[in-house]
């Protein structure tokens, strides 16, 4: 696609529920990274993809989280039992060549209530 | 010490100045610098990246980086009120070669008429 889509763009859910967060990268890019940015606190590295491998997730807060991407291209980030600090904005971004060169998706709100 | 310092700001500016945001880093072995703009609400957007000593100029923008006082720096000439928004400086973690990037918590830039 011409950018980086993410759905959705508003989830709020209950404690103690799973949520899936869905990443659609540029077409062609092979890198695709996932950022967290809470209220007052600056983006917070999750995860990178390349291709279909992640070959760091040392940004995962905890093993409630977790991600995979599939045919090189779409990307879904899972939180478990989610808790209210999970609270905050998810961000994915994608780079043709794994530079740090992004292009930003609109993001994904998370309310955890 | 944080990894990724930028001053919070507010910065105020009138239109038509010179708007000058400041970002040090500690890691030593980074090679990449990236300045990133973030309307509120909105996600950030890339808009320029530095990786050599000294400026870089793309349009009203100038990126300056000093390697050896770990200083990176955005100069914006002739501001407008439309580049009101919070300017977040990245750096690419030395060591990494994919893209992975460390992101200041922002400078908070308002441009008045």
């Amino acid at each position: 696609g011409a950018g980086v889509s993410q759905s959705p763009s508003n989830k709020v859910t209950e404690k103690g529920k799973d949520v899936e967060l869905r990443c659609d990268p540029i077409s062609g890019h092979t890198a695709l990274y996932w950022y967290r940015q809470s209220l007052g606190q600056g983006l917070e590295f999750l995860i990178y993809f390349q291709g279909n491998s992640a070959p760091d997730k040392s940004g995962l807060p905890s093993d409630r989280f977790s991600a995979e991407r599939t045919g090189g291209s779409v990307s879904t980030l899972t939180i478990q039992r989610t808790q209210q600090e999970d609270s905050a904005v998810y961000l994915c971004a994608s780079s043709p060549s794994g530079s740090g060169g992004y292009t930003f998706g609109s993001g994904t709100r998370l309310t955890v209530v | 010490q944080k990894e990724v310092e930028q001053n919070s700001g507010p910065l105020s500016v009138p239109e038509g100045a010179i708007a000058s945001l400041n970002c040090t880093y500690s890691d030593r072995g980074s090679q990449s610098f990236f300045w990133y703009r973030q309307y509120s609400g909105k996600s950030p957007e890339l808009i320029m990246f530095i990786y050599s000593n000294g400026d870089k100029e793309d349009g009203r923008f100038t990126a300056q980086l000093n390697k050896a006082s770990q200083y990176v720096s955005l100069l914006i000439r002739d501001s407008q009120p439309s580049d009101s928004a919070t300017y977040l400086c990245a750096v690419e973690a030395g060591g990494t070669s994919y893209g992975k990037l460390t992101f200041g918590q922002g400078t908070i830039l308002t441009v008045h008429p």
